[in-house]
């Protein structure tokens, strides 16, 4: 079955530093997200783009990220100074042409502000 | 998206059947009734949905209330690998793209 791959799976980077969260989503999919889950609490939306566009954002994505599909495969999420509360796991997910179908999930990079 | 409410936690003794129930009482003609679930250090992952009747696949059976007011994801022989969060979540076809995760009911199951 096809996957959402995900790397790095786990980060550790110093506070201020750029990070650079890199998802492969299923090969025919149009529809690309990321979620964040910090410990012990639920999981968040972010942010999702489509046709090359962001097409909804929530509040937490505010200037410090970005996202890209640079080459028509890779689809990646970049916190440009990060802070301590980044600190958290970040899903990739995907999904095919029409609202309603299915959303499939990456196992996740886990991002540790130090 | 419309508002689910699920029971913080649940136990199960492995190898029985384990009924989640969902309320969502103020659910709109065009919802559709997902649940997903996440196993401990995972992502999400897809269970099942349904609109007005029930649904079975592979991995559990969907019970839909006549009045679509309320729902139960039925796991029908429960394994320690079942153990996880499962979400409830309303989505509109038309007009939602993203999912919004709520808390979940954290089903734990007894060896």
């Amino acid at each position: 079955e096809p996957e959402v791959t995900q790397t790095p799976s786990h980060q550790v980077t110093q506070m201020g530093q750029e990070v650079i969260l890199r998802c492969v989503p299923i090969s025919n999919h149009l529809y690309f997200y990321w979620y964040r889950q910090i410990l012990g609490q639920k999981v968040e939306f972010l942010v999702s783009f489509y046709n090359n566009e962001i097409s909804e954002k929530s509040e937490i994505f505010d200037d410090q990220f970005s996202v890209e599909r640079p080459d028509g495969s890779n689809f990646t999420l970049k916190i440009r100074s990060t802070k301590l509360e980044d600190s958290a796991m970040y899903f990739c997910a995907s999904r095919r042409e029409y609202s309603g179908n299915t959303i499939y999930f990456g196992e996740g990079s886990w991002l540790t502000v130090v | 998206d419309a508002k689910t409410t699920q029971p913080n936690s649940m136990e199960s003794n492995e190898e029985e059947p384990v009924h989640l129930p969902c309320n969502h009482s103020t659910i709109s003609g065009t919802d559709y009734i997902h649940w997903y679930r996440q196993l401990p250090s995972q992502g999400p992952e897809y269970v099942i949905h349904g609109l007005t009747s029930n649904v079975n696949n592979r991995m559990a059976s969907l019970a839909i209330a006549e009045d679509r007011k309320s729902s139960t994801l039925i796991l029908h022989r429960a394994t320690l690998r079942d153990a996880a969060v499962y979400y409830c979540i309303l989505r509109d076809v038309w007009r939602d793209d993203k999912i919004i995760f709520g808390k979940g009911t954290r089903l734990h199951i007894l060896p």
